[in-house]
């Protein structure tokens, strides 16, 4: 099976644009994550979608949205850039056992760039 | 906040030696997760180990949970250079939410 796969890997972006990255999940996985990394706070949870609903939602601001297609595919799209958005963000994909996600598969990550 | 903490921040090896590092955790978890993340890429799921098992193999890998001291370890044995990462225990909260530590950057030289 294919993996996780993201688009676009690199992007450079100028404070207050929006941008939007996609993802799409392993086949047959129903619930996506999204997370960002930085080097000053590490790997934080941003939300979880599941059947197009979002289950679960992170500390971020509401710049920071995202919704889920019917094929699994999800999209986070993040408005008014601010240079601390700078970060590689990752989604991960997991089939669902039972009533919690078992294990997440990770994309190789979207790099974001704001200047 | 993260619920991981693993230790120690940084560790360097040479080729053939054991790896070990460890990771501390603050609340009851149904399970525990260990990833690899090579240069600021995506991360690789290396084991998942549930609340009641106590040691689990996959390779060269050996992870242990002691849920009464709410902590876990990863040990690699015989380590080789592709092994230079970092190493993320993750522990899962709701609905796909997986907390991360701050990660153990691991250097093998050959």
């Amino acid at each position: 099976k294919a993996g996780v796969t993201q688009t676009p890997r690199y992007l450079i972006k100028t404070r207050g644009q929006q941008v939007t990255l996609s993802c799409s999940p392993i086949s047959g996985h129903r619930s996506v994550s999204w997370y960002q990394q930085t080097p000053g706070q590490g790997l934080q949870f941003l939300f979880e979608y599941f059947s197009e609903t979002q289950r679960n939602k992170g500390n971020f601001p509401g710049r920071f949205s995202g919704r889920q297609f019917s094929n699994s595919r999800s999209e986070m799209n993040v408005s008014t850039l601010e240079l601390g958005d700078s970060a590689l963000y990752l989604c991960a994909s997991s089939l669902i056992a039972g009533n919690f996600p078992d294990t997440q598969y990770f994309g190789p990550g979207t790099r974001l760039t704001v200047l | 906040s993260q619920q991981g903490e693993e230790d120690p921040q940084a560790l360097s090896i040479q080729e053939g030696e054991n790896a070990t590092m460890n990771c501390s955790y603050k609340t009851s978890i149904n399970n525990l997760q260990w990833y690899r993340q090579n240069s600021g890429r995506g991360l690789v799921h290396l084991i998942l180990i549930r609340s009641n098992e106590r040691e689990k193999h996959s390779g060269r890998l050996r992870v242990t949970l002691d849920t009464s001291k709410k902590s876990s370890s990863l040990l690699i044995t015989a380590s080789r250079a592709a092994d230079t990462a970092s190493y993320f225990c993750a522990t899962e909260g709701s609905w796909g939410k997986l907390q991360f530590g701050a990660g153990t950057q691991v250097v093998v030289t050959p």
